[in-house]
């Protein structure tokens, strides 16, 4: 079945550094890809989406490409913020419009001052 | 959140008795779905649907049941909760007809202990 595979965290950065945050998955065909965020005490929130290769996605300064040929998503950050910590999940929906929005285990960013 | 709303927030209960988690959304979203959070796993997908009446598991469904009976509601009970049932529990809903570029909403979460 399909699958999403994320980097282990927790990701520590200061303030201003470059953030990349690895997802690769396994699917049949071509499957839609998401990068979703978690703040704390909250809900999961769409931060960017891709939904066929070579797309980019991007929103607030994040960017993803859906690579097929790697089979992956890397979110990437030019300038973190302290207020970008949080946890960022890497998900997809398999073709064929099934519906079925499965995610990766989740990566913790933490960014000091 | 777009119209995603959980009920009880938060709930304490005993092994072995039925636990029912309500999601209700507003928004005429064609999808909804069911997962669980837990340290270590990330979000599991218990169950979603696809329509009123249609549903189908996830990859963490033993011990779960759900039910749509209409658009706005979808249901998970816990038949006999378990204290491996404790966690925090997500429902999301979204998409019409081409869900691949539609936008999934959560609801805020509903923390279950099981004692």
């Amino acid at each position: 079945g399909n699958s999403v595979t994320q980097m282990e965290g927790p990701v520590t950065l200061s303030e201003e550094a470059f953030l990349t945050i690895n997802c690769t998955y396994t699917a049949t065909g071509y499957p839609s890809l998401f990068w979703y965020v978690q703040y704390p005490g909250e809900g999961l929130q769409l931060l960017l989406k891709a939904t066929k290769a070579d797309d980019k996605g991007s929103n607030k300064g994040f960017e993803a490409t859906y690579r097929k040929e790697t089979t992956s998503f890397h979110l990437e950050k030019g300038s973190v913020q302290v207020s970008d910590s949080a946890v960022y999940f890497c998900a997809l929906i398999g073709s064929g419009n099934t519906g079925k929005l499965i995610f990766g285990q989740g990566t913790t960013l933490q960014v000091k001052p | 959140d777009a119209g995603i709303t959980q009920s009880p927030r938060h709930k304490v209960t005993e092994t072995g008795t039925p636990v029912t988690l309500r999601c209700h959304q507003t928004e005429n979203h064609r999808y909804m779905y069911w997962y669980r959070q837990d340290p270590g796993h990330g979000l599991r997908l218990i169950h979603y649907s696809y329509g009123v009446k249609d549903t189908d598991k996830g990859e963490v469904s033993d011990g779960y049941s759900v039910s749509r009976s209409k658009t706005e509601d979808f249901l998970l009970t816990l038949e006999s909760a378990t204290s491996s049932q404790t966690s925090v529990y997500f429902c999301a809903g979204g998409g019409g007809m081409a869900l691949a570029t539609d936008t999934i909403y959560f609801g805020e979460g509903s923390w279950l202990t099981v004692v």
